[in-house]
């Protein structure tokens, strides 16, 4: 147990819908990351908040937005969706980030999102 | 732009069988982490190297970092079926970036 939870672990939904991911970092982690992984294929960095603060962006949608909140959890909101936006979607936190930090991530066990 | 590109992409062997993973890239990392994924769960953290030429034992499997820091390789002995998952290295960037290698699926059969 990574000590990293995310909910809900499955979702199916129509095209055009709206959904929304939810994830509680580990305790006293104050950055929180979110990936997406299709089918067969590695990690694709969407967001990285820290302490309320988004941090760095990668590859993420205009459909896509996330935030996260004082009590640390995160969200992932993905909207007009898509079937190509079927995929696993994963949270990850870390306990730090500048001098000493190594990169270390502790992911959930993902929430998996399918588009019909 | 960094990439990490592992080899191989896939992996079928024998129970017992020695195999050696690698992550390769033309940039340098900070730091370089390997997990594995196992199928419907999140990546687990197996190891961190942080210097050029480290080695660690992890019991059955050995992580190296390349000299340059810019490359680093899995060694497995003897691997088991529990050993089977997809493998992740990532490199920790200058500017604080992780970045995710492309991944090594393996299948150890029994």
């Amino acid at each position: 147990d990574s000590g990293v939870t995310q909910t809900p672990k499955h979702l199916i939904t129509a095209t055009g819908q709206r959904v929304t991911l939810r994830c509680s970092p580990r305790s006293g982690d104050l950055s929180v990351y979110w990936y997406q992984q299709s089918l067969d294929q590695g990690l694709q960095f969407l967001i990285q908040y820290y302490n309320g603060e988004e941090r760095a962006k990668g590859n993420i949608l205009e459909r896509f937005s996330a935030q996260q909140f004082p009590d640390l959890h995160s969200e992932l909101n993905l909207s007009s969706l898509e079937l190509g936006d079927s995929a696993l979607y994963f949270c990850a936190s870390s306990s730090r980030t500048g001098t000493g930090y190594t990169g270390e991530l502790f992911f959930g066990e993902g929430s998996r999102l399918t588009v019909l | 732009t960094q990439l990490l590109e592992q080899s191989p992409q896939f992996l079928s062997i024998q129970e017992g069988e020695n195999l050696t993973v690698y992550c390769n890239s033309s940039s340098v990392f900070s730091s370089l982490q390997w997990y594995r994924q196992e199928p419907g769960e999140g990546p687990v953290l197996l190891v961190t190297v942080v210097t050029g030429g480290e080695v660690k034992k992890l019991k059955r499997l050995t992580f190296q970092f390349g000299d340059a820091r810019k490359d680093s390789s899995l060694h497995i002995t003897a691997a088991q079926p529990g050993d089977t998952g997809l493998y992740l290295c990532a490199g920790l960037t200058g500017f604080q970036k992780l970045v995710f290698g492309t991944g090594t699926r393996l299948l150890v059969s029994p």
